[in-house]
């Protein structure tokens, strides 16, 4: 099966300066890569996502890029600011079944 | 607006007991899932329907068992309650077929004594 690994697990950074956080999937049937957000107490929720035929994507200050020759992907935040910190989860998906990375907890310091 | 909802946002139950925790949603979504969130573990996927009275078991069944009798309604029940099933618990649902949005429910935190 699908195998998704997300690093780091902790990332902090000071308030306007650039976040980035990078997967990596197993599964070359993968063809759906999500990237959920998740505040304390909160549901996870989507903020971008990424299909395979496509090597970046970009909304406002969050972007995605897709590597699939080399089965990563990664999520970045440009200006960050306090309400980014969250964790966030990666995961690739073949079908119907989400297969997902083990989060990586952003700090933004003011 | 999609709405996935639980049936309990905190529960504590007693080792042994059986416990039932329950998903409804409202966007006629094919699949449904049910995850365990434990820290520094990710999202573990215990069991998926994708279709009514169809389950497949995920990473982690053991221990549990699912139930979908209508297309809106996923339950997932633990037959008898372990300390080591303390967690949050939350189900999911998307339309069939890659590339689709998984929408969450708020999760419900159990905790068995």
């Amino acid at each position: 099966g699908e195998n998704v690994e997300q690093h780091p697990s902790t990332l902090s950074v000071q308030e306007g300066d650039s976040a980035v956080i990078k997967c990596t999937y197993s599964d070359s049937a993968s063809n759906y890569f999500p990237w959920y957000k998740q505040e304390l107490g909160k549901r996870p929720q989507l903020i971008i996502d990424i299909r395979s035929n496509v090597g970046e994507k970009k909304d406002q200050r969050i972007a995605v890029t897709l590597n699939k020759t080399a089965k990563h992907f990664s999520l970045h935040i440009t200006e960050t600011q306090p309400e980014d910190s969250a964790v966030y989860f990666c995961a690739a998906s073949p079908g119907n079944q989400f297969y997902f990375g083990t989060g990586t907890s952003l700090t933004v310091i003011p | 607006d999609v709405k996935v909802t639980q049936s309990s946002r905190y529960l504590v139950k007693r080792t042994g007991e059986k416990v039932f925790l329950e998903c409804v949603q409202d966007m006629d979504h094919e699949n449904m899932f049910w995850y365990r969130q434990d820290p520094g573990l990710g999202l573990r996927l215990i069991y998926f329907s994708y279709d009514v009275k169809m389950k497949e078991k995920g990473d982690i069944p053991e221990g549990y068992s699912v139930s979908r009798e209508k297309k809106e309604r996923f339950s997932l029940i633990l037959e008898s309650a372990s300390t080591n099933q303390t967690s949050m618990y939350l189900c999911a649902s998307k339309y069939q077929g890659g590339s689709y949005e998984q929408y969450f429910g708020p999760g419900t935190r159990l905790t068995v004594t």
